[in-house]
């Protein structure tokens, strides 16, 4: 069974900073990894996805990374800005089904 | 272009009652998947549906189900409502149900089970 852990659970960092959300997962037969974003009580947003066969992807300040060998992918989000806060999600699809298997998330706080 | 769309937004319903939510799919896309997500969790897989047919279910009771129409939008029905249903359902489209395609979500349904 699939399971997917990410570290920290929440995060607090100064405006400007550079920081990287850690994701980890026990099955490494993935087809992708996709991480999102989640504002309070709203939907996902999705921000990058890593197919199995790519090492990263990088969509303007954000980079993300993945290590289908070790079982893990980080979120690197360069000079943070307060409009970052938010949750982060890392999921992956894998299995019959192509369901999407998430963590738990990690809430950024970015302090003006 | 019309993202995900999700109705209602919220639903409040009594105990023991049925509740349908419906999902509207990104033009072109074919594949809709329903989640779950109760406070402070990540989602969690209920239902895929491609063209019209279940392509997998997740571990949740028989009260749930779904179904896709031939405009591709989608209806999750669950009956008998519990408490512990109370949660965030997430709908999510994507072109193709294959393995490396992007999942796009909706805003979700926030239903409060009373």
């Amino acid at each position: 069974k699939q399971e997917v852990t990410q570290i920290p659970a929440a995060l607090s960092v100064p405006e400007g900073e550079n920081l990287v959300l850690n994701c980890s997962f026990t099955d490494s037969a993935i087809y992708n990894l996709q991480w999102f974003r989640q504002d309070p009580g709203k939907g996902l947003t999705s921000l990058l996805l890593i197919q199995s066969s790519q090492r990263e992807q990088t969509s303007g300040r954000l980079n993300a990374s993945l290590d289908k060998s070790s079982g893990r992918s980080t979120l690197y989000i360069a000079a943070s800005q307060p409009g970052d806060s938010a949750t982060y999600l890392c999921a992956n699809s894998g299995g019959s089904n192509y369901k999407l298997t998430f963590g738990k998330g990690t809430l950024l706080t970015v302090n003006p | 272009d019309a993202g995900v769309t999700q109705s209602p937004t919220h639903l409040i319903k009594t105990r023991g009652q049925q509740v349908t939510l419906r999902c509207s799919p990104i033009s072109g896309h074919k594949s809709v998947s329903w989640y779950q997500q109760v406070l402070g969790q990540g989602p969690q897989f209920i239902f895929q549906y491609y063209e019209k047919e279940e392509r997998g279910r997740g571990n949740f009771p028989d009260r749930f189900s779904a179904r896709q129409f031939p405009n591709y939008s989608s209806e999750l029905n669950v009956n008998a409502l519990l408490l512990g249903d109370s949660a965030l359902y997430l709908c999510a489209s994507s072109r193709k149900g294959q393995k490396n395609t992007e999942a796009f979500f909706g805003q979700g349904t926030r239903l409060t089970v009373v």
